[in-house]
């Protein structure tokens, strides 16, 4: 139990276009969604918080406009890089949780390669 | 601030051996931590996580407040141990900030 997916795995794409990423989590309900960033060799940065039904809270230095996150039901939420650029080509991972304070479940991460 | 900080970017250590991977964190409120692995090629799991006082796959981790670790112990490792693991800092929102990480590679 507890799984959560990630579509695409991977992506290419070109200077000034925009990329969706989907989180899902397969089997329960995920009331609070969790966006990572991983440069290679480095760790995992919070990128932003995603709560079903309201915005997204960003961590600091990272731009929502560029950004975007929705978290339009229980079971998925999605990523839009927006007007991406080669210093956005990285691994996005995202996580799930059930409820405040349990385990988050991990994807598998998405990898971004913008050209 | 907050802060979590591995020491260690690898560690290498022969199968039987004993393995320890350190974990030190700063932040101002009651921590909760947690030790996270990374298979190769898979994805991120949790390890174990201070409050359930456990022990998975032979690991252990004891959290010391006084010196403000959380290190992760195993008295005989094995090749299947061999993996990226990060050390994590939960605040009271239940957000995540992860430590550098240290790889760990068994020999046989």
């Amino acid at each position: 139990g507890a799984v959560v997916s990630q579509h695409p795995s991977w992506v290419i794409c070109k200077s000034g276009t925009s990329v969706k990423i989907e989180c899902r989590s397969l089997d329960f309900q995920a009331t609070t969604m969790f966006w990572y960033r991983q440069f290679p060799k480095q760790s995992l940065m919070l990128m932003a918080t995603s709560n079903e039904g309201s915005k997204a809270t960003y961590e600091q230095g990272v731009e929502k406009d560029k950004f975007l996150i929705n978290h339009a039901s229980l079971t998925l939420s999605t990523l839009t890089v927006t007007s991406a650029h080669p210093e956005d080509s990285s691994f996005y991972i995202c996580s799930a949780r059930i409820r405040a304070m349990e385990t988050q479940y991990f994807g598998p991460g998405t990898r971004l390669l913008v050209l | 601030a907050q802060r979590v900080t591995q020491p260690e970017k690898l560690l290498s250590v022969f199968k039987g051996a004993p393995v320890e991977l350190k974990c030190n964190y700063s932040y101002s409120g009651s921590p909760e931590l947690f030790w996270y692995v990374q298979y190769s090629r898979q994805r991120l799991q949790l390890l174990l996580r201070h409050i359930s006082r456990e022990s998975i796959k032979g690991f252990t981790a004891d959290l010391n407040k006084g010196e403000t670790s959380f290190h992760l112990k195993k008295p005989f490792a094995q090749e299947e141990d061999s993996a990226m693991y990060y050390c994590a800092l939960g605040d009271s929102w239940g957000k995540l900030q992860f430590g550098a990480g240290t790889q760990v590679v068994v020999t046989p």
